[in-house]
């Protein structure tokens, strides 16, 4: 499989402020790039799914210009949520896929962001 | 809907008591089921794709089956190492995302 980073693990900021997270694919060119997030005890919920050099295309409840999306290479992607505020704490993954892959996601260990 | 369903939402077992995790699903066309284990605090790791009924997978102590309905991962003598969240996702007709269960917290007690 993929080998994800992320950057940061972790992070705590003040309230209103901008966080960026980057997500990484080291070995594998990723067509596709999805954010996801995570609250304790709960499974994953996709925000955004994004194709290399296109818009990102995000979920039914996500604000689009609250989280910040682009996927400007094969190999990185970013996410920035803007405005932070405590509600928006919580882990943020990010997956890649391919059509070389068949499509199979491989996920970055994650990012705790922590909005005080 | 399309809908996926993982059963129990937790699971205690002595080590070496076998056992298996299920994952139902409501999806028009199905185009792959994947299962993924989590450990806490960490993105989850890829264990197996199934594509069609009747396909099994296997890595060590875990099997993955596959019906038209459902999914099962069965686990044999597990350890304490296996311990974590095992979850299944779905990939639907047309789409390039995955639907998520909500995950079977799976611990192995010594």
């Amino acid at each position: 499989g993929a080998v994800v980073s992320q950057h940061p693990s972790r992070v705590i900021c003040k309230s209103g402020t901008s966080v960026k997270i980057e997500c990484r694919s080291l070995d594998f060119q990723a067509t596709t790039m999805f954010w996801y997030r995570q609250f304790p005890k709960q499974s994953l919920m996709l925000m955004a799914t994004s194709n290399e050099g296109s818009k990102a295309t995000y979920e039914q409840g996500v604000e689009k210009d609250k989280f910040l999306i682009n996927h400007a290479s094969l190999t990185l992607s970013t996410l920035t949520v803007t405005s932070a505020h405590p509600e928006d704490s919580s882990f943020y993954i990010c997956s890649v896929s391919s059509l070389i892959s068949n499509n199979e996601q491989f996920f970055g260990p994650g990012t705790r962001l922590t909005v005080l | 809907e399309d809908q996926v369903t993982q059963s129990p939402e937790a699971l205690r077992l002595q080590e070496g008591e076998s056992s298996s995790l299920n994952c139902s699903y409501t999806v028009s066309g199905l185009r792959g089921l994947f299962w993924y284990r989590q450990d806490p605090g960490k993105g989850p790791e890829f264990l197996f794709t199934l594509y069609s009924a009747g396909e099994e997978k296997e890595k060590e102590r875990l099997k993955a089956t596959l019906t038209k309905k459902e999914s099962f991962l069965h686990i044999t003598a597990p350890k304490p190492e296996d311990s974590a969240t095992y979850l299944c996702a779905v990939r639907f007709q047309g789409a390039q995302k995955l639907v998520f269960g909500q995950g079977t917290r799976l611990t192995i007690n010594p």
